[in-house]
């Protein structure tokens, strides 16, 4: 099966900038996307194909990927920002999807 | 708006089986796939497979194969997601949501949840 790492935990203080990454083997085939998830809710997409930010999803929110790891970025972190985010993996070949371990944003 | 919405909570003995339902609006039922992802309590997510509304045809992952059948009711757009042999460990929180294949392969919209849980 398909590993897809991601740091457990990452801490920021408000306004500041958080960088989460996502690692795994032949990115090149791979798409990524990302997710934010607060206590007893659904997950939200708050990036897809790697850079693409949803409509409604603030600027503040970006993502990268180079070579076998891709970041989400979180610029001038609120309190608000505080929540669990997974990143997802779709292999284009098999069709199959692959979810990070997930990190955990606290905001100092 | 687009809505992806639930059944309610489930709870199972171990080795019976569980249905849940995913009831689509606000889009067009067979534009887009559905996904099922589960999440243990405090665990992160684990995707199950989808199903493709048009033609009913599906993939799973590989961990499901055998146990999960994922169908579809397009006269109420509804799809369900029915899991057999039920084990403590499929204890979890069930999320549908809508996978926009067309431009892509993210999910764009989540049902609430369903809850289900095994215990004798």
């Amino acid at each position: 099966s398909y590993v897809v790492t991601q740091p457990p935990s990452v801490s920021v203080a408000p306004g500041q900038t958080a960088r989460i990454t996502c690692g795994g083997n032949k990115f090149e085939t791979k798409t990524v996307h990302w997710y934010q998830q607060k206590p007893g809710q659904a997950p939200v997409l708050v990036v897809y194909d790697e850079t693409d930010r949803p409509s409604g999803i603030p600027e503040r929110f970006s993502g990268s990927k180079s070579g076998n790891t891709a970041t989400l970025t979180i610029s001038r972190v609120e309190a608000g920002d505080e929540a669990d985010y997974y990143c997802q993996v779709f292999d284009e070949s098999s069709h199959l999807y692959f979810f990070g371990p997930g990190t955990k944003l606290t905001v100092l | 708006q687009v809505q992806l919405v639930q059944s309610g909570t489930e709870v199972k003995q171990p080795g019976a089986s569980v249905k849940v339902s995913c009831k689509a609006s606000g889009y067009t039922f067979t534009a887009y796939y559905i996904d099922w992802v589960r999440q243990a309590p405090g665990q992160g997510f684990e995707w199950m497979g989808w199903i493709s509304p048009k033609y009913g045809g599906t993939i799973l992952a590989q961990n499901f194969q055998g146990r999960v059948t994922m169908t579809r009711d397009t006269s109420i757009n509804t799809v369900y997601m029915e899991l057999t042999s039920l084990r403590s460990d499929d204890t979890a929180v069930y999320f549908c949501a809508r996978q926009d294949y067309a431009s892509g392969s993210h999910m764009d919209f989540w049902g609430q949840g369903t809850l289900v849980t095994v215990s004798s």
